[in-house]
């Protein structure tokens, strides 16, 4: 099975800040990647599908690249609206298997 | 209004079954994949289950199989999930999620959820 992995597990960072998170499978996933965004005792939501495609209402400020095992999604200005736990997720084209990475709880400094 | 409601859960004995549902409303429900994902207290998200639009296919995570069932109503616009030999691990909110197929090509595709349901909690504990 592939495995998920997010990078770091926790950060924080202050309002305008460029922020980073990785995202890492254990085997090449070509671009089968989403990224979800969750607020507190909030259910999650949509940000990215196919590693940079940002869903239609997604603040331009998020966006994701990578192919094959390394991906990343980038907050370029990050906003207060933004604390968040931030999860990627795999998929196989078919038949449609998910895995979510562990999540990386992203707060304001 | 577009949504998705859960109802169903609750307090069960390990063991014991428990059967969740989803009621769909403001879309064309017999139109989507379906799924359920799970989220223990304090926890990550875990996809469980989906089906497809006519119920001829069906996909579980490994821990589940054997275990639980999903299964929709599209005359009802309800998706349900049953489960039993429930055991403390299988202690989470359940979310009902619409998922979305994007055809790429004939034989490729991409997928997310769009849409989530406020989910609804079991709790499996003697």
């Amino acid at each position: 099975d592939i495995q998920m992995t997010q990078s770091p597990s926790s950060l924080s960072a202050s309002v305008g800040d460029r922020v980073t998170i990785t995202c890492r499978a254990s085997q090449g996933i070509s671009n089968y990647l989403a990224w979800y965004q969750q607020k507190p005792g909030k259910v999650p939501k949509l940000l990215i599908y196919a590693a940079s495609t940002l869903q239609s209402g997604v603040p331009s400020r998020f966006s994701g690249s990578g192919s094959g095992t390394d991906f990343t999604l980038t907050i370029s200005s990050l906003q207060p609206e933004d604390v968040a736990t931030y999860y990627c997720q795999k998929y196989n084209s078919a038949p449609p298997i998910f895995t979510f990475g562990p999540g990386t709880k992203v707060d304001i400094k | 209004e577009v949504q998705l409601v859960e109802s169903g859960g609750g307090l069960v004995q390990p063991g014991g079954s428990l059967r969740l549902s989803c009621a769909a409303s403001g879309f064309t429900f017999s139109s989507y994949w379906m799924s359920w994902v799970r989220q223990a207290p304090g926890k990550g998200l875990e996809w469980v289950a989906n089906i497809k639009q006519d119920g001829s296919e069906k996909y579980y995570v490994d821990s589940v199989k054997g275990r639980f069932t999903i299964s929709r109503d599209n005359a009802k616009n309800s998706l349900y999930l049953q489960m039993n030999s429930l055991r403390a691990e299988d202690t989470a909110v359940y979310y009902c999620a619409r998922s979305v197929r994007v055809v790429v090509t004939a034989i490729l595709f991409h997928w997310y959820f769009d849409l989530w349901g406020r989910g609804t909690l079991v709790t499996v504990s003697s």
